[in-house]
């Protein structure tokens, strides 16, 4: 059974900072990742999603990155500002239209 | 585009009512998808069109929940009766010719109190 793990659940940084968020799964038959944004009272906002045959995607300030073996991505923030305080959720399609979401992590980004 | 459209997008009902909720998905997108959101359980995907036929209803909870879509451009999510238990964020996405394996556009959301 595939799981997704987001840690840390809660994470605040100080503005400008390059940050990291993880993402684990147990399965690593996949088929894509995706990182998404979900604003407070919001519907989720796709941010990038990485093919299981890519090792990384890139979009302005942020980067995602896939190891499939060790079954972690990451999504790196650069720069980071007070616009990118939000949850950020990690998904896993096992190609089968089934999608595990990660619990997501609560990022807040200090002024 | 307007985007996914849900309506309504808060419903407060008593237990034992029958609770509606619906979904206009993006023009052109052939693939719809229901979600639920609580914090105990994160978001769970209960169920998924493609072409206006349910591909996969593994995720509805139980009979109490059924879903239709008699068309591209609407899909209804209805719970009777209701329960306390299916107070949640009920999210509706849609996306294109490849299904789940596609980028999701979801709606804003329903939040549905049951008490």
């Amino acid at each position: 059974k595939q799981e997704v793990t987001q840690i840390p659940a809660a994470l605040s940084v100080p503005e400008g900072e390059n940050l990291v968020l993880n993402c684990s799964f147990t399965d690593s038959a996949i088929y894509n990742l995706q990182w998404f944004r979900q604003d407070p009272g919001k519907g989720l906002t796709s941010l990038l999603l990485i093919q299981s045959s890519q090792r990384e995607q890139t979009s302005g300030r942020l980067n995602a990155s896939l190891d499939k073996s060790s079954g972690r991505s990451t999504l790196y923030i650069a720069a980071s500002q007070p616009g990118d305080s939000a949850t950020y959720l990690c998904a896993v399609n096992r190609g089968d239209d089934k999608i595990i979401f990660g619990k997501g992590t609560r990022l807040h980004i200090l002024p | 585009d307007a985007g996914v459209i849900q309506s309504p997008r808060h419903e407060v009902t008593e237990m034992g009512q029958e609770v509606t909720l619906r979904c206009k998905p993006i023009s052109g997108h052939n693939s719809l998808f229901w979600y639920r959101q609580t914090m105990m359980r994160g978001l769970e995907l209960l169920i998924y069109f493609n072409n206006n036929v349910p591909i996969d209803d593994s995720g509805m909870p139980e009979d109490r929940f059924s879903a239709k879509m008699p068309n591209a451009s609407f899909s209804t999510l209805k719970i009777q009766p209701s329960e306390p238990r299916d107070s949640a964020v009920y999210f509706c996405a849609s996306g294109g010719l490849g299904g789940s394996t596609d980028t999701q556009y979801f709606g804003p959301g329903t939040r549905l109190t049951v008490l």
